[in-house]
């Protein structure tokens, strides 16, 4: 079965600074990853996906995340981070359905 | 286009009680799901449906009902609350189960069992 892990479960980084939230993944076949955000009392929000072609896929808010088949790694980017990316980041794979990593907690210190 | 729309956001229960977590979207989407999400337990999946009529159990099923008996509307029944049951839940929509455009959550339920 496919299946993501984040192995992060609090990222903290500085206002300014490039922000780097990490997702491995274990598929059989072709990959399809996904990364959302969840905003505090507010529900998941798609932010990019990868299918196939360019490895650097570039989403909503500013982000951008990185494909990497010989590292089965698909890590979520931002070359400036804002507070205001402060958030719950969930990796996903696409299987029969969805599935969704255990998310990764980024704070954003000013 | 409002979405995926859930009611109510806040429910305090007592043990026992039953109630019904309403979710509806105009998307025409086919597939609905609806997820619970612990701290540190991530999403898990309580009912699926591919399509009006249509439902099956997913990894967290107990305690919980499902019917789907228009596009629009997929509710979730909590028979006999318990303080398990303790929890923020989620309905999801999309074209499809494999998600191929991505599934679009509601705002969720926040839910107290006491």
């Amino acid at each position: 079965a496919q299946s993501v892990a984040q192995p992060e479960d609090q990222v903290n980084v500085a206002e300014g600074n490039p922000l780097t939230v990490k997702c491995t993944y274990s598929v059989s076949g072709n990959p399809y990853l996904f990364w959302y955000v969840q905003y505090p009392n507010r529900g998941l929000q798609f932010l990019l996906k990868y299918i196939t072609g360019d490895n650097l896929v570039k989403g909503s808010y500013g982000f951008e995340a990185e494909f990497n088949k010989s590292q089965t790694s698909f890590h979520l980017k931002k070359p400036s981070a804002l507070v205001s990316d402060s958030a719950l980041y969930f990796c996903a794979v696409r299987d029969i359905s969805i599935i969704f990593g255990k998310g990764t907690r980024l704070h954003i210190l000013p | 286009n409002a979405g995926v729309t859930q009611t109510p956001k806040f429910q305090v229960l007592k043990t026992g009680q039953s109630m019904t977590l309403q979710c509806a979207q105009d998307m025409n989407h086919e597939y609905m799901s609806w997820y619970r999400q612990d701290p540190g337990m991530g999403l898990r999946l309580i009912h699926y449906s591919v399509g009006a009529g249509i439902t099956d159990q997913g990894e967290v099923p107990n305690g919980y009902n499902v019917s789907r008996s228009t596009t629009e509307d997929f509710p979730l029944r909590l028979l006999s609350a318990a303080p398990s049951q303790t929890s923020v839940y989620f309905c999801a929509s999309s074209y499809n189960r494999q998600g191929d455009y991505g599934y679009t959550f509601g705002s969720g339920t926040r839910l107290t069992v006491v």
